[in-house]
């Protein structure tokens, strides 16, 4: 089955800084890449999304490439501010013979002011 | 807001103890889901239901009995629990099976 593998799981850096977080996948079916953002006390929230017909997605601060041959993703954010500092959630899903969403394990992110 | 409410937001309970967790999305989705996040590990998906349909059981101990009543409402009935099956619990919802999952906050359960 789908396995994912995020590195690194603690990353502080210094504010106006960029932060990258890298992910690993297994499964060449999975099609879907979601990274999710949680703050304390809250539950994940979808920041930004990639499908495998494209290679890099840009939002604002925070852009998301997806390397298909090697089977991996990263999540950059610019500019680091005090308020992203939570745990980040990457996640692949494949659609066969059922849909399955895998998440990593999660980086905990500091960004020092 | 975050479009799905859980509630109650934490619960303590004894091992022979039966509560149920309730979670409501107002987003219209189709699917609704339970998670289980634990310290230092991937969420666990626990249970899909897919137009009120369950769709996946990966698992999950008997102690551990989902409900869907309506696509809006989903509830984890909970009962003679042990230690180990305290987590953050969390209902998800998304507009099908292939689109994003948007979480409540969660029920911090605590099983003592």
């Amino acid at each position: 089955g789908e396995n994912v593998e995020q590195h690194p799981s603690t990353l502080s850096v210094q504010e106006g800084d960029s932060a990258v977080i890298k992910c690993t996948y297994s499964d060449s079916a999975s099609n879907y890449f979601p990274w999710y953002k949680q703050e304390l006390g809250k539950g994940p929230q979808l920041i930004i999304d990639i499908r495998s017909n494209v290679g890099e997605k840009k939002d604002q601060r925070i852009a998301v490439t997806l390397n298909k041959t090697a089977k991996h993703f990263s999540l950059h954010i610019t500019e680091t501010q005090p308020e992203d500092s939570a745990v980040y959630f990457c996640a692949a899903t494949q659609n066969t013979g059922g849909f399955k969403t895998i998440f990593g394990a999660g980086t905990r992110l500091f960004v020092k002011a | 807001e975050t479009g799905v409410t859980q509630t109650p937001r934490h619960l303590v309970m004894g091992m022979t103890n039966k509560k149920s967790l309730k979670c409501e999305q107002h987003l219209g989705h189709n699917a609704m889901y339970w998670y289980k996040q634990s310290a230092k590990k991937p969420l666990e998906l626990m249970f899909v239901y897919n137009f009120k349909e369950q769709t996946e059981n990966n698992s999950v101990p008997s102690r551990f009995s989902p409900e869907c009543p309506n696509s809006s409402h989903l509830f984890l009935h909970l009962h003679t629990l042990q230690p180990e099956d305290s987590a953050l619990y969390l209902c998800a919802s998304s507009q099908d099976r292939e689109g994003p999952l948007h979480f409540g906050n969660g029920t911090r359960l605590t099983v003592t």
